[in-house]
């Protein structure tokens, strides 16, 4: 089955910039999505189709893609950035409508 | 604004069975395809079950297919999710998602906050 993978964590100072990666081999042909979990909350969609932005997510989160490897970007991180964060995509088979990367701690320090 | 609220989580038996259901407002929810997702204790996102807007076309994880049967009511605004022959893998907060297809992968622009189901004897 299709597989998404992400660093298990992440630790930045705040005012930082965190960079948080995901690996899939259909990522060149399929679009990302990112997710922000924060504890005891539902995950909410800060990044779509690799680098776009939903109203409301601040500007200080960006998306970019490289080959295979997709990179949320967290500029100027704040303590309130401390999250999980979890990439999602679908393989170019279609076979897996929807595959979740495993998440990525963020800790600020 | 868009709202989506679970309910029917609790604790069941292994092989028992239960029936969650999400109510949808603030959006025309016949327009839209909705899936369920999990998440275990701990562990990260699983998505569960697709539906779409018409509820004609349906998805299952495979580690859950034959087991449990998603579908909607959009008379009601309502989607549900019946789980039957439950195993203690099947313990996780369930969310109810409002999908959209971008015709090569679909995503989640909106979560429910999720109700606990917790399979033990």
């Amino acid at each position: 089955s299709y597989e998404l993978t992400q660093p298990p964590s992440v630790s930045v100072s705040p005012g930082q910039t965190a960079r948080i990666t995901c690996s899939g081999d259909a990522l060149p042909k399929q679009y990302a999505y990112w997710y922000q979990q924060k504890p005891g909350q539902a995950p909410v969609l800060v990044i779509y189709k690799d680098s776009e932005r939903p109203s409301g997510i601040p500007e200080r989160f960006s998306g970019s893609s490289s080959g295979t490897t997709v990179t949320l970007t967290i500029s100027g991180v704040q303590a309130e950035d401390e999250a999980d964060y979890y990439c999602q995509s679908a393989d170019s088979s279609g076979t897996s409508h929807v595959v979740f990367g495993g998440g990525t701690k963020l800790t600020v320090l | 604004q868009v709202q989506l609220v679970e309910s029917g989580g609790g604790l069941v038996k292994p092989g028992g069975s239960l029936r969650l259901s999400c109510a949808a407002s603030g959006f025309t929810f016949s327009d839209y395809y909705m899936s369920w997702i999990r998440q275990a204790p701990g562990k990260g996102l699983e998505w569960v079950s697709y539906i779409s807007s018409s509820g004609s076309t349906i998805y299952y994880a495979d580690s859950v297919k034959g087991r449990f049967t998603i579908s909607r009511d959009n008379a009601k605004n309502s989607l549900y999710l019946q789980m039957n022959s439950l195993r203690a893998e099947d313990t996780a907060v369930y969310y109810c998602a409002r999908g959209v297809d971008t015709g090569r992968e679909d995503y989640f622009d909106y979560w429910g906050q999720g109700t606990l189901v917790t399979v033990s004897s």
